[in-house]
């Protein structure tokens, strides 16, 4: 079954840092680019940024651009969304999603709820 | 970049058609014939409904189809039904290995 498998939720504090992950199976992972979504609380979707995890050629919105790092470790078909600081506006759903359909993104990943707090 | 402009919400009755629009810039839309389509029930991931303007994927329906004209993108949903309720988003290749969304449209099933 081809499928993306996301790390749990999590709860932080502000200023405190998070790597959240996302695990391929089912497919040739490294062979098309993974995208990082963003959902607010009941917002839509806008998409981060996206990394080719055979070269982790990456990608990032203009908006994203030095607010969070995107990796991947091909050898264990991992990709990662990672913040230095977060702030309370980074809490939010955060999907993964690969580009193996065209230019569609299929299959997503559940979702990781990060929640920050003080 | 800014997202792509649906409707808010669109409606209908069980077994009427309703089309989506998605309007976006010769940038954007306009520029490629990558714009996908995505379903969202409330509380799960989205699914891929539509890709590169009009093809489906297996297991979708073929009650869901996708067109392009110029800056603008539309999804019809013929014979509606009950659990066609749900947020529907566009997406299109904006260059660059960008990717821009729509900004989503409530799907009503009166």
């Amino acid at each position: 079954e081809v499928q993306l498998v996301q790390s749990g939720a999590e709860v932080k504090k502000p200023g405190e840092s998070l790597k959240i992950s996302c695990k391929g199976s089912g497919y040739s992972f490294a062979s098309y680019w993974i995208a990082w979504v963003r959902q607010m609380p009941g917002k839509g979707l806008e998409l981060m940024g996206i990394i080719y995890p055979d070269d982790s050629d990456t990608r990032y919105s203009p908006s994203f651009q030095g607010q969070v790092t995107i990796s991947a470790d091909k050898s264990i078909s991992t990709a990662y969304l990672q913040w230095s600081r977060l702030k309370a506006s980074d809490t939010a759903m955060y999907y993964c999603a690969s580009q193996a359909r065209g230019a569609g993104f299929d299959p997503w990943g559940q979702g990781t709820l990060v929640t920050v707090s003080s | 970049q800014s997202a792509l402009t649906q409707p808010a919400s669109v409606s209908g009755s069980p077994g009427q058609s309703i089309t989506i629009s998605c309007t976006g810039t010769s940038s954007d839309v306009g520029d490629y014939n990558y714009v996908s389509w995505y379903q969202q029930h409330p509380g799960k991931a989205p699914k891929l409904m539509i890709y590169d303007v009009s093809k489906r994927p297996s297991g979708v329906s073929n009650r869901f189809s996708g067109s392009k004209s110029g800056n603008t993108a539309s999804l019809t949903i013929s014979g509606l039904q009950a659990e066609d309720e749900a947020d529907y988003y566009c997406c299109s290749y904006a260059g660059g290995s960008h990717y821009v969304f729509g900004t989503g449209t409530k799907v009503t099933v009166l």
